[in-house]
């Protein structure tokens, strides 16, 4: 979905540093979500949020953070606490109202440690 | 929270013939049922959804039937071509706007 930009594509972390991946979306979505996924898993859900400057925890939220200060903008620090961060990183938006909507999806971030 | 279990994680079909994906689920508060495709690489795409008030919907080759009592619903591909071959992803999710994805099924298709 041409709408919802990651970036980098690529990124790799040093040990003990913090790391923040961009996620933004012109779709005009109030929902915003976080995932990561492992090899020969689903998506989990890091965060989500459903408006402007709220967000909550999702199911493996530890080891992050994140920030909605803008309706398009849902940027994920990865930081040192996060002992395990190699995997690919997928934000989402949806349209968050009424009925449930599909969520479209960005083309990733591929985090790696050095 | 929600558990969304995904049957079978491989799948390997002829050129042809058709594929099933099962999906069980535990909340009976979800009401949204989308699949998603993955192919190497690449995004999570939808490939199509379904609400808790509909049975079964289909989309030229793809079908996904829901029963509601039972918590399961099903994915299933007719004719599958070579461009099929991807992983899917099933989920669940009701009015908090979230949703539980199943671990996935990789789908072959054998020219």
């Amino acid at each position: 979905d041409g709408g919802i930009t990651q970036s980098p594509k690529y990124l790799f972390r040093k040990e003990g540093q913090n790391v923040t991946l961009s996620c933004e979306q012109n779709l005009n979505h109030d929902a915003m979500y976080w995932y990561r996924q492992d090899p020969g898993q689903g998506l989990r859900l890091i965060y989500y949020s459903q408006i402007v400057n709220d967000f909550q925890k999702g199911d493996i939220a530890e080891g992050y953070s994140v920030s909605r200060e803008k309706k398009e903008s849902f940027p994920l620090t990865v930081t040192s606490a996060q002992k395990n961060p190699t995997a690919f990183y997928l934000c989402a938006s949806s349209i968050g109202k009424g009925h449930n909507q599909p969520q479209h999806f960005g083309d990733g971030t591929r985090l790696s440690i050095l | 929270g929600e558990n969304v279990e995904q049957h079978p994680s491989t799948l390997s079909v002829q050129e042809g013939d058709s594929a099933v994906i099962k999906c069980t689920y535990s909340d009976s508060a979800s009401n949204y049922f989308p699949w998603y495709k993955q192919e190497l690489g690449k995004r999570p795409q939808l490939i199509i959804d379904i609400r808790s008030n509909v049975g079964e919907k289909k989309d030229q080759r793809i079908a996904v039937t829901l029963n509601k009592t039972a918590k399961h619903f099903s994915l299933h591909i007719t004719e599958t071509q070579p461009e099929d071959s991807a992983v899917y992803f099933c989920a669940a999710g009701s009015n908090d706007y979230k949703l539980s994805f199943g671990a996935g099924t990789t789908v072959t298709v054998r020219a």
